[in-house]
C-alpha cells in the first residue's frame, strides 16, 4: 500500500530560526515528489517539484532534498518567517497513475 | 502560473438543502479534476476525480448518489452536495491537472483556494 509519512506532525519555532521538515514514503513505482505549503483555510501551493533524478531543488528559502533509495525527502526553511506558519504537506506521484498520496503534513508555526 | 478557482469561496445552508461548488481552470484547459474534503488538521482526502465529459472515479466510501460531479467543459467542473447534513460540514478543494502522456512524470496539479462548507 502506498504510503507518505512526514515528521513531525507540529512545529514551533521562533522567527529567524532554521527548520527541516521530513518526508518517508513507500510509494511504487515512485514519479515525483512535491512539497506543498497549505495556509489555514487554503487551497495548496506547490513549493518544490522533483522526480527520480533530481536530489536537491530551492525555491527562495525553502530547499527540498530527496533520497529516492532512502525513500526519503526533508524540506529545509532557512531563517524562518512569521509568514512561514502553515501546514506543509509532502505529495508522491506513482509512475503510471495522476492520483498522487498524500502525506497528513506538518503544521508549522512561527513565533516572533 | 496556472490559476483555479472556487466558487463560492464560503457556504453556510441548512441540513437538507442541496450545495452546489464550481471549480475553473482559468487559464488553462484541464484534463483532470480532483475533489478533495479536508477536515480540521487533517491531511486532504480524495473524495473523486473526473475527466471531462465523462463519468467521474470514486474513491471508496464517497458517496456517488450524494456527491454529484459533473465535468462539462475542459474548464469547469461542479461538486453537487445533495441532501446536506451537518457531518457533510468541511473544506472542500478542487484541483485541476494537465496530463501530457509524454511526460507523466511531471504533470502537476493546481489546487483552488478551497470552499468552506457549513451545514447547520
Amino acid at each position: 500500500k502506498n504510503q507518505v509519512e512526514q515528521s513531525p506532525q507540529s512545529l514551533i519555532i521562533l522567527e529567524g530560526k532554521n527548520c527541516t521538515l521530513q518526508c518517508n514514503y513507500t510509494v511504487s513505482p515512485f514519479s515525483n515528489l512535491r512539497w506543498y505549503k497549505q495556509d489555514t483555510g487554503r487551497g495548496p501551493v506547490s513549493l518544490t517539484i522533483m522526480t527520480f533524478s533530481e536530489n536537491t531543488k530551492s525555491n527562495g528559502r525553502y530547499t527540498a532534498t530527496l533520497d529516492a533509495d532512502t525513500k526519503q525527502s526533508s524540506l529545509h526553511i532557512t531563517a524562518s518567517q512569521l509568514s512561514d506558519s502553515a501546514s506543509y504537506i509532502c505529495v508522491v506521484a506513482s509512475g503510471g497513475s495522476y492520483i498522487p498520496t498524500f502525506g497528513r503534513g506538518t503544521s508549522l508555526i512561527v513565533h516572533p | 502560473g496556472a490559476v483555479v478557482s472556487q466558487h463560492p469561496s464560503r457556504v453556510i445552508c441548512k441540513s437538507g438543502t442541496s450545495v452546489k461548488i464550481e471549480c475553473r481552470s482559468l487559464d488553462f484547459q484541464a484534463t483532470t479534476m480532483f475533489w478533495y474534503r479536508q477536515f480540521p488538521k487533517q491531511s486532504l482526502m480524495l473524495m473523486a476525480t473526473s475527466n471531462e465529459g465523462s463519468k467521474a472515479t470514486y474513491e471508496q466510501g464517497v458517496e456517488k448518489d450524494k456527491f454529484l460531479i459533473n465535468h462539462a467543459s475542459l474548464t469547469l467542473s461542479t461538486l453537487t452536495v445533495t441532501s446536506a447534513h451537518p457531518e457533510d460540514s468541511s473544506f472542500y478543494i478542487c484541483s485541476a491537472s494537465v496530463l501530457i502522456l509524454a511526460e507523466i512524470s511531471t504533470d502537476t496539479q493546481y489546487f483552488g483556494p478551497g470552499t468552506r462548507l457549513t451545514v447547520l
